[in-house]
C-alpha cells in the first residue's frame, strides 16, 4: 500500500534551517509528481511546492519562493524541503502528498510540525 | 497566489444533501477541470474526496459529488452523515503553474 512518512520537523529559530524528508514506498515514486503542503497550527492548507517526476520542473508558492528549495531522490524513494531563512509564519505542519498528474494530491503523509520560534 | 472563496461552515441535518461553493477564477477554476475537493477531520491528514472536478477515487462513497459551473466547483454531500462531520477543502490548479487552496468550509451534522 501506499506510505509516505514525513520527518524532519522540529523547534528552530528564527533565521534558521531545517530539512524535511518524506520517504514513500508503496507505488513507483519516479513516475510522480511530488508536493508539499503547510497547515498552520488552527488553519487552513496551504501548497509550498511541487517536482516533477524526473526533479526538471519545480515550482513555489510566492511566501517560500528563495526561501525553500524542493528535491527528490527517485534512487532513495526520497522527497526533501531545505527550508532557509525560516520565521514565525512559517510554523506548521508540513505534509507531503503524491501528486496525480494536477489532477488531485491522492496520498498523503501524516506531517511533521515545524516550529519557528525564538 | 489569491486563496480560492468558501463559505466557513455548512450544516445540515442527518439524511440531507449540502453543498459547498468554491469560488475562483478564470485563472484557476474556471481555466481548468483540475478541481479537487478534500476532507479532513480533526488532527488527521486530509484525504482526496474528488478529482477532476467531477471524479471520486476508489473507495470514496458515491454520496459525495463534485460539479463547476464557470469560476465556480462545489461538492454536494447527499445523505449526510455524522461521519461526515469534518473540514473540506477545495483546490484548483492555476495559470501559474501552482495550486491553489480555498480557505476550508467546516460541516456540521446537527
Amino acid at each position: 500500500q501506499v506510505q509516505l512518512v514525513e520527518s524532519g520537523g522540529g523547534l528552530v529559530k528564527p533565521g534558521g534551517s531545517l530539512r524535511l524528508s518524506c520517504a514513500a514506498s508503496g507505488f513507483t515514486f519516479s513516475d510522480y509528481y511530488m508536493s508539499w503542503i503547510r497547515q498552520a497550527p488552527g488553519k487552513g492548507l496551504e501548497w509550498v511546492s511541487y517536482i516533477s517526476s524526473s526533479g526538471s520542473i519545480i515550482y513555489y508558492a510566492d511566501s517560500v519562493k528563495g526561501r525553500f528549495t524542493i528535491s527528490r531522490d527517485n534512487a532513495k524513494n526520497s522527497l526533501y524541503l531545505q527550508m532557509n531563512s525560516l520565521r514565525a509564519e512559517d510554523t506548521a505542519v508540513y505534509y507531503c502528498a503524491r501528486d496525480f498528474f494536477l489532477s488531485g494530491l491522492d496520498y498523503w503523509g501524516q506531517g511533521t510540525l515545524v516550529t519557528v520560534s525564538s | 497566489q489569491s486563496a480560492l472563496t468558501q463559505p466557513a461552515s455548512v450544516s445540515g441535518s442527518p439524511g440531507q444533501s449540502i453543498t459547498i461553493s468554491c469560488t475562483g477564477t478564470s485563472s484557476d477554476v474556471g481555466g481548468y477541470n483540475y478541481v479537487s475537493w478534500y476532507q479532513q477531520h480533526p488532527g488527521k491528514a486530509p484525504k482526496l474526496m474528488i478529482y477532476d472536478v467531477s471524479n471520486r477515487p476508489s473507495g470514496v462513497s458515491n454520496r459525495f459529488s463534485g460539479s463547476k459551473s464557470g469560476n465556480t466547483a462545489s461538492l454536494t454531500i447527499s445523505g449526510l452523515q455524522a461521519e461526515d462531520e469534518a473540514d473540506y477543502y477545495c483546490s484548483s490548479y492555476t495559470s501559474s503553474s501552482t495550486y491553489v487552496f480555498g480557505p476550508g468550509t467546516k460541516v456540521t451534522v446537527l
